[in-house]
């Protein structure tokens, strides 16, 4: 059975500052990797996803995959107040979001000023 | 940008008594989700539903869990009978047919079962 974790449990971090975020998984098979925020009281939005090994930058965020080391990341750059939020790693075995999603028990990031 | 919405966001019921959720997913969205968090643990996935029928479930799905679209109108969760421990958050969730999508999540419903 498919187990995600994360690290670390909770992140308080300066603005402007560089933010980095884990997720292992435990089965191999995975080909989904997403990684979802969720602001206080909000629903979870999907930030980023990927399917292959490496790298995919948008704006300030960079996912990082590593398939062989059950391992991928997410890095953010120049962080910001309105980066405060839980984020979720999310793991599926199929190679679309279809299937079911493993959540990881999520990053609770503050970004103070 | 879409949201899918969830009624109501807090509910509170007997044990033994009946629960519907309601979730209205984004329109034109054809595969649709329940997940359950319980409070501190992470959201594990309960059910997967496209074209009237189940895809998928989880072990969380018990025989008192069921799911359904009638019409092309709200997306249901109901439980008969609930128990203690089906308090819980649920999340619906909805995506297009489409390869390489995102998966467009509710706010959640609350349920207490006291």
């Amino acid at each position: 059975q498919q187990k995600v974790q994360q690290s670390p449990e909770s992140l308080i971090v300066p603005e402007g500052a560089m933010t980095s975020l884990n997720c292992t998984f435990s089965d191999s098979a995975s080909q989904y990797f997403a990684w979802y925020r969720q602001h206080s009281g909000k629903a979870p939005k999907a930030l980023m996803s990927i399917f292959s090994n490496g790298e995919k930058e948008e704006g300030r965020f960079t996912i990082h995959l590593n398939k062989a080391s059950l391992h991928f990341s997410l890095h953010i750059r120049d962080s910001q107040p309105s980066d405060s939020a839980l984020y979720l790693c999310a793991v599926s075995q199929a190679s679309s979001s279809f299937s079911k999603l493993v959540f990881g028990q999520g990053t609770s990031l503050s970004v103070v000023p | 940008g879409p949201k899918v919405l969830q009624i109501p966001s807090h509910q509170i019921i007997d044990m033994g008594q009946m629960v519907t959720l309601n979730c209205d997913p984004v329109s034109n969205h054809l595969y649709f989700y329940w997940y359950k968090q319980i409070l501190g643990q992470q959201m594990e996935f309960l059910v997967n539903f496209y074209n009237g029928k189940v895809m998928e479930k989880s072990k969380l799905f018990k025989d008192q869990f069921s799911v359904e679209r009638p019409d092309g109108s709200y997306f249901t969760l109901k439980i008969q009978p609930t128990a203690l421990e089906d308090s819980a958050v649920y999340f619906c969730a909805s995506s297009s047919d489409r390869g390489d999508t995102e998966v467009f999540f509710g706010k959640g419903t609350r349920l207490t079962v006291v």
